[in-house]
């Protein structure tokens, strides 16, 4: 099975920008996890979407958004861009089987924003 | 406080020398997971635990559930063992995790 695919892999903006960045998971994986990475906050959970539904949110401002299709691809989307928000963004998938909620996550490579 | 712990933060060894890398949660948890980031950003999830010992290859992890501690070993490290390993942990009821700061890992031949 081919594994989580992030487009685009290289991103810059300059702020007051918006950005949409895409994941596609494995194959059959119905939940999918976005992350945001920086050198001074480390890695942290924006939100989860399984089923089209957001399942999950983090402690991240309303401009920072996502949604899921019927294929389980995701999109998360940052409207008004601010510096703070240059940073290793990666998104993981999972099998969500409602009955397993302890499943491995799988990662994406990544999209690297650079916010000038 | 962080919800998860980690040491050392970074870790210089030899070839061939065994690792050990330790995390601490303060929380309730349904799993712990350690992970793998090597230079570039990707991350390889290497185990997800709720309990006792797992063992891949030379890496081995284990979990306390009653002191909130995990470790990961590896043994006969290897210069491609280098990269930053990552420690997190998912909630009870949700899977949304929660990661240490990771332990930077550097195997000199």
């Amino acid at each position: 099975k081919a594994g989580v695919t992030q487009t685009p892999r290289y991103l810059i903006k300059t702020r007051g920008q918006q950005v949409t960045l895409s994941c596609s998971p494995i194959s059959g994986h119905r939940s999918v996890s976005w992350y945001q990475q920086t050198p001074g906050q480390g890695l942290q959970f924006l939100f989860e979407y399984f089923s089209e539904t957001q399942r999950n949110k983090g402690n991240f401002p309303g401009r920072f958004s996502g949604r899921q299709f019927s294929n389980s691809r995701s999109e998360m989307n940052v409207s008004t861009l601010e510096l703070g928000d240059s940073a290793l963004y990666l998104c993981a998938s999972r099998p969500g089987t409602s009955t397993t909620p302890r499943e491995t996550q799988y990662f994406g490579p990544g999209t690297r924003l650079l916010v000038l | 406080k962080n919800e998860v712990e980690q040491s050392p933060q970074n870790l210089t060894a030899q070839e061939g020398e065994f690792i050990t890398i330790n995390c601490s949660y303060s929380v309730g948890i349904s799993a712990l997971h350690w992970l793998q980031q090597h230079p570039g950003g990707g991350i390889v999830s290497l185990f997800m635990l709720s309990s006792g010992k797992k063992k891949h290859g030379r890496l081995i992890a284990t979990i306390n559930i009653q002191e909130k501690h995990s470790s990961l070993h590896i043994t006969a490290s290897h210069p491609r063992d280098s990269a930053v390993y990552i420690c997190a942990v998912s909630n009870f009821g949700n899977e949304k995790l929660t990661f240490g700061t990771g332990t930077r890992l550097t195997i000199i031949p």
